[in-house]
């Protein structure tokens, strides 16, 4: 069966740059999540959209953006990276949000680190 | 604000041994409950999920349960193997779905 997709597996970048991370949810998924997994740490919820639209959003920085597009994958625009930027982001995808009952599955994540 | 919390964080038991993880959570009103498995540096792999009407689930070796009113939620392991060994995460959703996770429990069964 099709699992999400996330792209690059691995990204290094300086202090200051810009990174953008994609994912590719299952298919027929119309809800995306982001979330973001510091080293020894659980995963952080960052964001989430619902058909394209912005759905719930949590601690997630001004310098980081993200949308969903019409073919439902999503990209995590990060600018002015931090050295504490570093952790590993993943993406999950589910069915029918709206009915906020549904199984989320995990992409196999994106290594971030800042140097 | 949900708080999510994991008893033990770290557990070893001998391989074929039956074992229990436990989650609590601050907050009742949750729409689901789900347990993920996490190796080393590796992604998050759900293992169960139960939603808020439900008070158990099963999965092969894997039987959870959620008693929502008192916050709190049980995987149970049966017959450990050291393929086992991962840390484990349970999570909350609540109205919009996003998942808070708990801390974690880092089980290491032995062979």
């Amino acid at each position: 069966a099709a699992g999400v997709i996330q792209s690059p597996r691995h990204l290094i970048k300086e202090k200051r740059e810009t990174a953008t991370l994609k994912c590719y949810p299952i298919p027929r998924h119309d809800t995306v999540y982001w979330y973001q997994q510091g080293p020894g740490q659980d995963p952080q919820f960052l964001i989430s959209f619902y058909e394209k639209m912005q759905s719930d959003k949590g601690s997630i920085p001004d310098r980081f953006s993200a949308q969903q597009f019409s073919d439902y994958h999503s990209e995590l625009n990060m600018s002015s990276l931090e050295l504490g930027d570093s952790a590993l982001y993943f993406c999950a995808s589910s069915l029918e949000q709206g009915r906020s009952s549904y199984e989320q599955y995990f992409g196999p994540g994106t290594r971030l680190t800042v140097t | 604000k949900q708080e999510v919390t994991q008893i033990p964080a770290a557990l070893s038991v001998p391989e074929g041994e039956n074992l229990v993880l436990n989650c609590s959570f601050t907050d009742s009103a949750i729409y689901n409950l789900q347990w993920f498995r996490q190796d080393p540096g590796k992604g998050l792999t759900s293992l169960l999920l139960i939603q808020s009407s439900q008070r158990e689930q099963t999965s092969g070796r894997l039987n959870a349960s959620l008693d929502k009113s008192s916050g709190r939620s049980t995987l149970y392991i049966a017959a450990s193997q050291p393929g086992d060994s991962a840390t484990y995460l349970c999570a909350v959703g609540g109205a919009t779905n996003k998942l808070i996770f708990g801390t974690g429990t880092l089980l290491a069964v032995q062979p």
